[in-house]
Protein backbone atom coordinates (compact mmCIF):
# COMPACT_ATOMS: atom_id res chain seq x y z
CA UNK A 1 0.00 0.00 0.00
CA UNK A 2 0.95 3.40 -0.76
CA UNK A 3 1.18 6.22 1.78
CA UNK A 4 -0.94 8.31 0.19
CA UNK A 5 -4.42 8.91 2.29
CA UNK A 6 -7.53 10.94 1.84
CA UNK A 7 -10.88 11.14 3.52
CA UNK A 8 -13.49 10.55 3.94
CA UNK A 9 -14.12 7.44 2.48
CA UNK A 10 -17.92 8.39 1.55
CA UNK A 11 -19.73 11.26 0.73
CA UNK A 12 -23.34 12.06 0.19
CA UNK A 13 -24.01 15.29 -0.74
CA UNK A 14 -27.27 17.06 -2.61
CA UNK A 15 -27.29 18.61 -5.91
CA UNK A 16 -26.35 22.47 -5.75
CA UNK A 17 -24.18 22.08 -2.44
CA UNK A 18 -20.30 22.15 -2.26
CA UNK A 19 -18.04 19.62 -1.01
CA UNK A 20 -14.39 20.00 -0.19
CA UNK A 21 -12.01 16.44 0.12
CA UNK A 22 -8.99 15.77 1.67
CA UNK A 23 -5.27 13.97 0.51
CA UNK A 24 -2.33 13.43 1.97
CA UNK A 25 0.72 12.97 0.06
CA UNK A 26 3.28 9.88 0.82
CA UNK A 27 6.76 11.21 2.69
CA UNK A 28 8.75 12.95 0.61
CA UNK A 29 6.23 13.74 -2.76
CA UNK A 30 5.28 17.37 -3.23
CA UNK A 31 3.03 17.17 -6.33
CA UNK A 32 -0.32 16.07 -5.90
CA UNK A 33 -3.00 15.26 -8.56
CA UNK A 34 -6.42 15.08 -8.61
CA UNK A 35 -8.54 12.38 -10.68
CA UNK A 36 -12.45 11.58 -11.16
CA UNK A 37 -13.50 7.86 -12.06
CA UNK A 38 -16.87 7.44 -13.08
CA UNK A 39 -17.93 3.73 -12.68
CA UNK A 40 -16.66 1.84 -15.40
CA UNK A 41 -14.38 4.05 -16.59
CA UNK A 42 -10.61 5.17 -16.01
CA UNK A 43 -9.16 8.05 -14.40
CA UNK A 44 -9.64 11.34 -15.59
CA UNK A 45 -6.84 14.36 -14.52
CA UNK A 46 -9.07 17.17 -13.06
CA UNK A 47 -5.47 19.52 -12.30
CA UNK A 48 -2.32 19.05 -10.25
CA UNK A 49 -0.42 21.36 -7.37
CA UNK A 50 3.18 21.76 -7.23
CA UNK A 51 4.74 24.51 -4.40
CA UNK A 52 0.93 24.96 -3.87
CA UNK A 53 0.18 26.61 -7.28
CA UNK A 54 -2.08 24.74 -10.24
CA UNK A 55 0.66 23.11 -12.63
CA UNK A 56 -1.69 21.50 -15.01
CA UNK A 57 -5.71 21.16 -15.85
CA UNK A 58 -7.60 18.71 -17.72
CA UNK A 59 -11.31 19.19 -19.00
CA UNK A 60 -13.13 20.20 -15.87
CA UNK A 61 -15.16 23.28 -15.06
CA UNK A 62 -13.94 25.89 -12.94
CA UNK A 63 -16.13 24.55 -10.56
CA UNK A 64 -13.31 21.93 -9.66
CA UNK A 65 -10.81 24.00 -7.91
CA UNK A 66 -8.35 22.80 -5.44
CA UNK A 67 -5.23 23.92 -2.81
CA UNK A 68 -2.21 22.55 -1.96
CA UNK A 69 -0.71 23.17 1.90
CA UNK A 70 3.17 23.34 3.06
CA UNK A 71 3.08 19.89 4.36
CA UNK A 72 2.25 19.22 0.56
CA UNK A 73 -1.55 17.88 1.49
CA UNK A 74 -3.81 19.18 -0.88
CA UNK A 75 -7.80 19.47 -1.01
CA UNK A 76 -10.34 19.09 -3.99
CA UNK A 77 -13.08 21.40 -3.81
CA UNK A 78 -16.38 21.25 -6.06
CA UNK A 79 -19.60 23.85 -5.77
CA UNK A 80 -22.49 23.39 -7.40
CA UNK A 81 -22.99 19.92 -7.17
CA UNK A 82 -24.54 18.00 -10.29
CA UNK A 83 -25.97 14.84 -10.68
CA UNK A 84 -22.82 13.79 -13.09
CA UNK A 85 -20.13 14.53 -10.34
CA UNK A 86 -21.15 11.31 -8.95
CA UNK A 87 -17.69 9.38 -8.92
CA UNK A 88 -14.89 7.98 -6.70
CA UNK A 89 -11.91 10.52 -6.53
CA UNK A 90 -8.75 9.76 -6.16
CA UNK A 91 -5.76 11.92 -5.11
CA UNK A 92 -2.32 10.59 -6.66
CA UNK A 93 1.41 11.59 -5.37
CA UNK A 94 4.33 11.80 -7.03
CA UNK A 95 8.23 12.89 -5.99
CA UNK A 96 8.07 16.21 -8.56
CA UNK A 97 10.22 16.91 -11.59
CA UNK A 98 11.63 14.79 -13.54
CA UNK A 99 10.12 11.67 -11.28
CA UNK A 100 6.81 10.46 -13.06
CA UNK A 101 5.82 8.04 -10.87
CA UNK A 102 2.12 8.51 -9.18
CA UNK A 103 0.88 6.64 -6.61
CA UNK A 104 -2.54 6.83 -5.28
CA UNK A 105 -4.85 7.18 -2.45
CA UNK A 106 -7.90 4.54 -1.54
CA UNK A 107 -10.07 7.58 -3.03
CA UNK A 108 -13.28 8.97 -1.82
CA UNK A 109 -16.48 7.70 -3.05
CA UNK A 110 -18.99 10.99 -3.58
CA UNK A 111 -22.54 10.24 -4.21
CA UNK A 112 -24.64 13.07 -5.36
CA UNK A 113 -28.76 12.70 -5.26
CA UNK B 1 -4.85 16.42 -26.13
CA UNK B 2 -3.64 12.65 -25.52
CA UNK B 3 -5.91 10.30 -26.06
CA UNK B 4 -5.55 6.10 -25.68
CA UNK B 5 -7.65 3.39 -26.54
CA UNK B 6 -7.28 -0.24 -24.40
CA UNK B 7 -8.23 -3.62 -26.04
CA UNK B 8 -9.60 -5.87 -25.33
CA UNK B 9 -12.38 -4.53 -22.84
CA UNK B 10 -12.24 -7.56 -21.51
CA UNK B 11 -10.00 -10.81 -21.12
CA UNK B 12 -10.80 -14.23 -20.05
CA UNK B 13 -7.64 -16.67 -20.12
CA UNK B 14 -7.08 -20.28 -18.40
CA UNK B 15 -5.07 -20.25 -15.21
CA UNK B 16 -1.13 -20.30 -16.55
CA UNK B 17 -1.70 -19.04 -19.90
CA UNK B 18 -0.21 -15.67 -20.85
CA UNK B 19 -2.33 -12.67 -21.40
CA UNK B 20 -1.78 -9.53 -23.31
CA UNK B 21 -3.24 -6.33 -23.37
CA UNK B 22 -2.44 -3.87 -26.13
CA UNK B 23 -3.06 0.26 -25.78
CA UNK B 24 -2.17 3.00 -28.38
CA UNK B 25 -1.76 6.75 -27.93
CA UNK B 26 -2.14 9.89 -30.41
CA UNK B 27 0.56 12.50 -28.84
CA UNK B 28 4.33 11.76 -30.02
CA UNK B 29 5.43 13.74 -26.99
CA UNK B 30 4.16 11.53 -24.74
CA UNK B 31 7.84 9.73 -22.64
CA UNK B 32 6.01 7.86 -20.22
CA UNK B 33 3.46 4.46 -20.03
CA UNK B 34 2.62 3.07 -16.85
CA UNK B 35 0.36 -0.03 -16.10
CA UNK B 36 -2.17 0.08 -13.05
CA UNK B 37 -4.34 -2.70 -11.72
CA UNK B 38 -7.19 -2.38 -9.86
CA UNK B 39 -9.09 -4.65 -7.99
CA UNK B 40 -12.65 -4.26 -6.94
CA UNK B 41 -13.06 -1.06 -4.85
CA UNK B 42 -9.31 -0.60 -4.70
CA UNK B 43 -6.94 2.27 -5.58
CA UNK B 44 -5.43 1.69 -8.79
CA UNK B 45 -2.21 0.22 -8.29
CA UNK B 46 1.25 0.63 -10.49
CA UNK B 47 2.33 -2.37 -11.43
CA UNK B 48 5.10 -1.53 -13.75
CA UNK B 49 5.91 1.58 -16.15
CA UNK B 50 7.99 1.99 -19.08
CA UNK B 51 9.90 5.20 -20.56
CA UNK B 52 10.34 6.24 -24.17
CA UNK B 53 13.91 6.07 -24.09
CA UNK B 54 13.47 1.90 -23.66
CA UNK B 55 11.92 -0.86 -25.44
CA UNK B 56 11.06 -2.86 -23.30
CA UNK B 57 10.83 -3.66 -19.17
CA UNK B 58 10.35 -6.81 -17.48
CA UNK B 59 9.47 -7.86 -13.80
CA UNK B 60 8.90 -11.37 -12.94
CA UNK B 61 5.93 -12.42 -14.90
CA UNK B 62 5.36 -8.56 -16.28
CA UNK B 63 6.91 -7.34 -19.28
CA UNK B 64 6.15 -4.12 -21.17
CA UNK B 65 7.18 -3.41 -24.24
CA UNK B 66 7.01 0.01 -26.20
CA UNK B 67 6.82 1.51 -29.97
CA UNK B 68 6.96 4.81 -30.42
CA UNK B 69 7.31 4.86 -34.10
CA UNK B 70 3.50 3.05 -33.93
CA UNK B 71 2.52 4.71 -31.03
CA UNK B 72 1.38 1.64 -28.93
CA UNK B 73 2.26 -0.20 -25.78
CA UNK B 74 1.69 -3.51 -24.71
CA UNK B 75 1.45 -5.45 -21.02
CA UNK B 76 2.23 -8.74 -21.30
CA UNK B 77 1.67 -11.34 -18.07
CA UNK B 78 3.10 -14.68 -18.02
CA UNK B 79 1.74 -18.19 -15.98
CA UNK B 80 -1.51 -15.92 -14.79
CA UNK B 81 -2.31 -16.64 -11.16
CA UNK B 82 -6.49 -16.12 -10.14
CA UNK B 83 -4.59 -13.02 -8.21
CA UNK B 84 -3.80 -11.56 -11.70
CA UNK B 85 -8.13 -11.16 -12.19
CA UNK B 86 -8.68 -7.40 -12.06
CA UNK B 87 -9.06 -4.47 -14.37
CA UNK B 88 -6.12 -3.22 -15.63
CA UNK B 89 -5.30 0.22 -16.91
CA UNK B 90 -2.81 1.88 -19.44
CA UNK B 91 -1.85 5.37 -19.05
CA UNK B 92 0.54 7.99 -21.19
CA UNK B 93 1.88 11.26 -20.03
CA UNK B 94 3.78 14.00 -21.14
CA UNK B 95 6.27 14.70 -18.78
CA UNK B 96 8.00 18.29 -18.43
CA UNK B 97 11.03 19.33 -16.57
CA UNK B 98 9.56 21.54 -14.85
CA UNK B 99 6.80 19.66 -13.68
CA UNK B 100 4.18 16.81 -15.01
CA UNK B 101 0.62 17.27 -16.71
CA UNK B 102 -2.05 14.27 -15.62
CA UNK B 103 -1.97 10.84 -16.79
CA UNK B 104 -4.69 10.11 -19.73
CA UNK B 105 -6.10 6.47 -19.06
CA UNK B 106 -7.61 3.97 -21.35
CA UNK B 107 -10.98 2.68 -20.84
CA UNK B 108 -9.42 -0.79 -18.81
CA UNK B 109 -9.41 -4.49 -19.66
CA UNK B 110 -11.32 -6.57 -17.21
CA UNK B 111 -8.94 -9.71 -16.97
CA UNK B 112 -10.36 -12.77 -15.86
CA UNK B 113 -8.67 -16.06 -14.75
CA UNK B 114 -10.22 -19.52 -15.42
CA UNK B 115 -9.55 -21.75 -12.84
Amino acid sequence: ETGVTQSPTHLIKTRGQQVTLRCSSQSGHNTVSWYQQALGQGPQFIFQYYREEENGRGNFPPRFSGLQFPNYSSELNVNALELDDSALYLCASSSGPGSYEQYFGPGTRLTVT
Amino acid sequence: GENVEQHPSTLSVQEGDSAVIKCTYSDSASNYFPWYKQELGKRPQLIIDIRSNVGEKKDQRIAVTLNKTAKHFSLHITETQPEDSAVYFCAALIGMGGGADGLTFGKGTHLIIQP
